[in-house]
């Protein structure tokens, strides 16, 4: 069965200051790793897809990284606006579904 | 560039009643549709996924016949909750994908309350 866990639950941290947010995955394929941003009361934000292990793509203070085995969401010298709640999803191959971990949520202190 | 709507944002209706929501993608073709239910502080829970011109493929537990979906466009899909009770009042979120990218693009969602 896939798997997909994200840690920490929560993370507070002070403006500016640089942390990772992780996604480990179980699955017996991989066709894609996506990284979503929800706002409370709002839908999922795409932020990136991720195909193969190495890969990295950035936006902004935002930066994602994949292995085998596990995502990385690096965010640097984080602002208030940056508070949110992270998702991660997975899918296979040969398969439309997206499997989600339950998010980390981020709060940025000014 | 792929944003999608949903229509509406807040609702709330008595128990019996039937609402709809709607689904649209504003500027891409949506070959599929998925539709998820959020509960306070979890994830998303995938209720079906509709492809355009086909019948919906509903997760295991979720009643077809409460949840009736019907993809009739590109741009179109509807989510309508029959007969709602208290225990469906849930946030329920669309996405949709376009032909050839794997990538989902989310509506804001909306908030049903069954009282």
């Amino acid at each position: 069965e896939d798997q997909v866990t994200q840690s920490p639950e929560a993370l507070r941290l002070q403006e500016g200051e640089s942390s990772s947010l992780n996604c480990s995955y179980t699955v017996s394929g991989l066709r894609g790793l996506f990284w979503y941003r929800q706002d409370p009361g709002k839908g999922p934000e795409f932020l990136f897809t991720l195909y193969s292990a190495g890969e990295e793509k950035e936006k902004e203070r935002l930066k994602a990284t994949l292995t085998k085995k596990e995502s990385f969401l690096h965010i640097t010298a984080p602002k208030p606006e940056d508070s949110a709640t992270y998702l991660c999803a997975v899918q296979e191959p040969g398969n439309e579904k997206l499997t989600f971990g339950t998010g980390t949520r981020l709060t940025i202190i000014p | 560039g792929a944003v999608v709507s949903q229509h509406p944002s807040r609702v709330i209706c008595k128990s019996g009643t039937s609402v709809k929501i709607e689904c649209r993608s504003l500027d891409f073709q949506a070959t599929t549709m998925f539709w998820y239910r959020q509960f306070p502080k979890q994830s998303l829970m995938l209720m079906a996924t509709s492809n355009e011109g086909s019948k919906a493929t509903y997760e295991q537990g979720v009643e077809k016949d409460k949840f009736l979906i019907n993809h009739a466009s590109l741009t179109l899909s509807t989510l309508t909750v029959t007969s709602a009770h208290p225990e469906d009042s849930s946030f329920y979120i669309c996405s949709a994908r376009a032909g050839a990218r794997y990538e989902q693009y989310f509506g804001p969602g909306t908030r049903l309350t069954v009282t």
